[in-house]
């Protein structure tokens, strides 16, 4: 189990149904990201969000649309899926972006929502 | 293109032998490295990061950066079974912004 708590675990719908993912940390965490995970390739970004704010949109389908109403929580709103939407969604967070240090502070996983598009 | 190149393996090791695991990067300004464990079906677990050229150490895992050469890699010392798994090495983009740049992942096979 890790401190970043995504639901649901699995998620199976049709293609016109409406879906939300979620993802909720309690570390303090100020940045918190989406990406999106093939079988046997690496995570990649979706979504950046800074301070509540997105920072980070890596050209992702307009199908996929992020939200985060607090700094402890971050959704994945899903609408018109196509099969090959079918992935493992992982949520991350990392700690304060600005705090003083060039570069990045580690992200920390989530379980991930492995989604089953039909 | 921001590249992070990766052994994609497999490698198999011996039980109870040091694993090498090594990564290069191509973005000379990136400032922090880090690995993950995955093990498969599982979501990335963060098992070390480092910022600075030189070695460290976390129980039987220290992590090498060479800025110089633009390599990082990842020893894991009396290596066990339940070390099997996929190794991603992941690079801060440079410029800012809160990306990391994931190489393909090594997948590294202890062998009792």
């Amino acid at each position: 189990d890790t401190e970043v708590t995504q639901t649901p675990k699995h998620l199976v719908m049709g293609m016109t149904n409406k879906k939300s993912l979620k993802c909720e940390q309690h570390m303090g965490h100020r940045a918190m990201y989406w990406y999106k995970q093939k079988a046997k390739k690496p995570p990649e970004l979706m979504f950046v969000y800074s301070y509540e704010k997105l920072s980070i949109n890596e050209s992702v389908p307009s199908r996929f649309s992020p939200e985060c109403p607090n700094s402890s929580l971050l959704n994945l709103h899903l609408h018109a899926l196509q099969p090959e939407d079918s992935a493992l969604y992982l949520c991350a967070s990392s700690q304060d972006p600005d705090r003083g240090r060039s570069g990045n502070q580690p992200q920390h996983f989530g379980d991930g929502t492995r989604l089953s598009i039909l | 293109q921001k590249e992070v190149e990766q052994n994609s393996g497999p490698l198999s090791v011996p039980e109870g032998a040091i694993a090498s695991l090594n990564c290069t990067y191509s973005d000379r300004g990136s400032q922090s490295f880090f690995w993950y464990r995955q093990y498969s079906g599982k979501s990335p677990e963060l098992i070390m990061f480092i910022y600075s050229n030189g070695d460290k150490e976390d129980g039987r895992f220290t992590a090498q950066l060479n800025k110089a050469s633009q390599y990082v890699s990842l020893l894991i010392r009396d290596s066990q079974p339940s070390d099997s798994a996929t190794y991603l090495c992941a690079v801060n983009e440079s410029g800012g912004a809160q990306k990391l740049v994931f190489g393909q992942g090594t997948r590294l096979t202890i062998n009792p």
